[in-house]
């Protein structure tokens, strides 16, 4: 089945600095990728649709200049979070789709952010 | 995409069967009912989806019933290992629109 490799899975980073969380579609060419973001017991929310080699379409209220995301190659996208603050502390989680009729889009395990 | 209503929190005692509703009344002829669940910590993890029939597969069952307007999870055999929320998300099925997370269902299953 396809996989889709997240990393790191946690990362502990100082205010001020940048953190990137790297998502990668293993065995497939991943067209689409959505990055989404997950504050404690609550769901999960988009932030940003990005198509390989175009800009991100970002949700209303995702600061575009401060979560960089970069969809360079169908394998591989990137999320930067930039000048970080403890306010970013959050599980971000990526998801994955070449979408040809396949039957689900497929996520990565996550990446703990915690801002200190 | 079409909203979805579930309820908040199940509980389930092991080797029983689990089934988790979900209302989508406002479902429009293409959309399809996909079900998702994420282990705490962990990134989702898919399940299921249909349109119209009803659907297995070695996780669950999917029903849905004939005006579309609902549809219930059916985990068979539930174990520990099935606690989770369980998502019920409705979308359409061209192009590389995102899945929308509600809030889900906390299924717990007791031993």
């Amino acid at each position: 089945g396809a996989v889709v490799s997240q990393h790191p899975s946690w990362v502990i980073c100082k205010s001020g600095t940048s953190v990137k969380i790297e998502c990668r579609s293993l065995d497939f060419q991943a067209t689409t990728m959505f990055w989404y973001r997950q504050f404690p017991k609550q769901s999960l929310m988009l932030m940003a649709t990005s198509n390989e080699g175009s800009k991100a379409t970002y949700e209303q209220g995702v600061e575009k200049d401060k979560f960089l995301i970069n969809h360079a190659s169908l394998t591989l996208s990137t999320l930067t979070v930039t000048s970080a603050h403890p306010e970013d502390s959050s599980f971000y989680i990526c998801s994955a789709s070449d979408y040809r009729g396949r039957t689900g889009y497929t996520f990565g395990s996550g990446t703990r952010l915690t801002v200190v | 995409d079409a909203k979805t209503t579930q309820p908040t929190s199940m509980d389930c005692a092991e080797g029983r069967a689990a089934n988790l509703p979900c209302n989508h009344s406002t479902i429009s002829g293409n959309e399809y009912v996909y079900w998702y669940r994420q282990i705490h910590s962990q990134g989702p993890q898919y399940i299921i989806h249909g349109l119209k029939n009803n659907e297995t597969n070695e996780m669950a069952s999917l029903i849905i019933t004939e005006d579309r307007k609902s549809s219930t999870l059916i985990l068979p055999h539930a174990t520990l290992r099935d606690t989770a929320v369980y998502y019920c998300i409705v979308r359409g099925n061209s192009g590389n629109t995102p899945l929308v997370f509600g809030k889900g269902t906390r299924l717990s299953v007791i031993a």
